[in-house]
């Protein structure tokens, strides 16, 4: 357990209103990554962090930003919600020192977007 | 554009067959990971592959990553319920970032 939650868990919301999600860890660890999981796709990388105000894009970044102000939180912020961003998000801590070693995730967050 | 491909996408089998996952790619990884995925629950690191030509056993899962870096293979030897889940390869190239494959959503019957 690397202490990671999200919140909210389950969130419905409509076309056009802000959204955002909260991933918390307890461990200080630098990397932080947000993912969205869509059926055929497995997961893709929208933002990530390497440290307080230090973030960026991934691969599929667009009608996403990130916020990062304090070591444990980083915040994903959909502006205007689309049907298109209905997925489950998930947020990943990286344990090691190496950029790429051990990403332990959260529990994940399913939002709806009508 | 997604660099890592998972095959099959989907298997379904009973207990106590064999199976084997493969992740393929174009692009060399400096390593190469494997995580599983249970329903409503994030994935889970199972093994971190390094060397080209690597094999590295896990009780009854067994992985190799490709000679030139490029390809990985996971297989299962007698499947058992347990080992149902979404299995995902992440490749590594020497960036900030992973890149997760696909994904193969295995079912085991008993």
């Amino acid at each position: 357990d690397a202490g990671i939650t999200q919140s909210p868990r389950h969130k419905v919301t409509e076309t056009g209103t802000p959204v955002t999600l909260r991933c918390h860890q307890t461990e200080n660890h630098r990397y932080m990554y947000w993912y969205r999981q869509d059926p055929g796709h497995g997961l893709r990388l929208i933002h990530y962090s390497y440290g307080v105000k230090d973030t960026d894009k991934g691969e599929v970044s667009d009608g996403y930003s990130v916020s990062r102000s304090k070591t444990e939180d980083f915040l994903l912020t959909l502006e205007s919600a689309t049907s298109s961003q209905t997925s489950v998000y998930f947020c990943a801590i990286n344990a090691g020192q190496s950029s790429t070693d051990t990403q332990y995730f959260g529990p994940g967050t399913r939002l709806t977007v009508l | 554009t997604q660099l890592l491909e998972q095959s099959p996408q989907f298997l379904s089998i009973q207990e106590g067959e064999n199976l084997t996952v493969y992740c393929n790619s174009s692009s060399v990884f400096s390593s190469l990971q494997w995580y599983r995925q249970e329903p409503g629950e994030g994935p889970v690191l199972l093994v971190t592959v390094v060397t080209g030509g690597e094999v590295k056993k896990l009780k009854r899962l067994t992985f190799q990553f490709g000679d030139a870096r490029k390809d990985s293979s996971l297989h299962i030897t007698a499947a058992q319920p347990g080992d149902t889940g979404l299995y995902l390869c992440a490749g590594a190239r020497n960036t900030d970032k992973l890149i997760f494959g696909t994904g193969t959503r295995l079912q085991v019957f008993p």
